[in-house]
């Protein structure tokens, strides 16, 4: 059984700051992670993805994955209010093509103005 | 539809009903997928279908628990009897199933509630 660790706060960042999330998986063959963000009462967004060791930027965001340490982070620049949201991390549950995907408990991120 | 559609948006039962959930994905999107949320706890993946066939059934939680798909699209998920521990948030989500790379794209999830 694939596990995702995160921790789940919260982290309370300044606006304006980066914030930083992290999150560890067990499986070592692991090859593809995901982040979303889960606004209260809402259903889950996906903000980025990343399959190679590494940093991936998309705007704000960039996802940084570390395969040696089974570590992905994310880090979320110059943070809003808007932010302030529970982020979780998802690995497949199989190294196939499409399968389900096994997600963190999440981090609950508060942005204070 | 631009995103995937889910209906009912919310759905209240009584302890031992069946109940029917729909789920119509991202067109052109072969991969779809039912996850629940239950209050304060995590994602649970139920199952996935490939076009009509559903090679992943493993997180059913029971045997009351089945869902189809036709046509390669639409879904439905269906709980047979059900319990005050089936009350969740059902979501459904679709990717285009390339393989190395499974975008998921959740749709607005149905709100089960069961009394």
């Amino acid at each position: 059984q694939k596990e995702v660790e995160q921790n789940s706060g919260p982290l309370s960042v300044p606006e304006g700051a980066i914030a930083s999330l992290n999150c560890t998986y067990s499986d070592r063959g692991s090859q593809s992670f995901f982040w979303y963000r889960q606004y209260s009462g809402k259903s889950p967004e996906l903000i980025m993805s990343i399959y190679s060791n590494g940093d991936k930027e998309d705007g704000r965001f960039t996802a940084q994955l570390n395969k040696a340490s089974q570590y992905v982070s994310l880090l979320i620049r110059d943070s809003q209010p808007s932010d302030s949201a529970t982020y979780l991390c998802a690995v497949p549950i199989s190294g196939g093509g499409a399968d389900g995907l096994t997600f963190g408990k999440g981090t609950h991120l508060i942005i204070q103005p | 539809g631009a995103g995937v559609s889910q209906s009912p948006s919310n759905k209240v039962t009584e302890k031992g009903k069946d109940v029917e959930l729909r789920c119509d994905p991202i067109s052109g999107h072969t991969a779809l997928y039912w996850y629940r949320q239950s209050l304060g706890q995590g994602l649970e993946f139920l199952i996935y279908f490939q076009g009509n066939s559903a090679p992943d059934k493993s997180g059913l939680p029971s045997d009351r628990f089945s869902a189809e798909r036709t046509g390669g699209s639409v879904s439905t998920l269906t709980i047979q009897r059900t319990q005050q521990e089936d009350s969740a948030v059902y979501l459904c989500a679709s990717s285009l199933a390339v393989t190395g790379m499974n975008e998921q794209f959740f749709g607005p999830g149905t709100r089960l509630t069961v009394l």
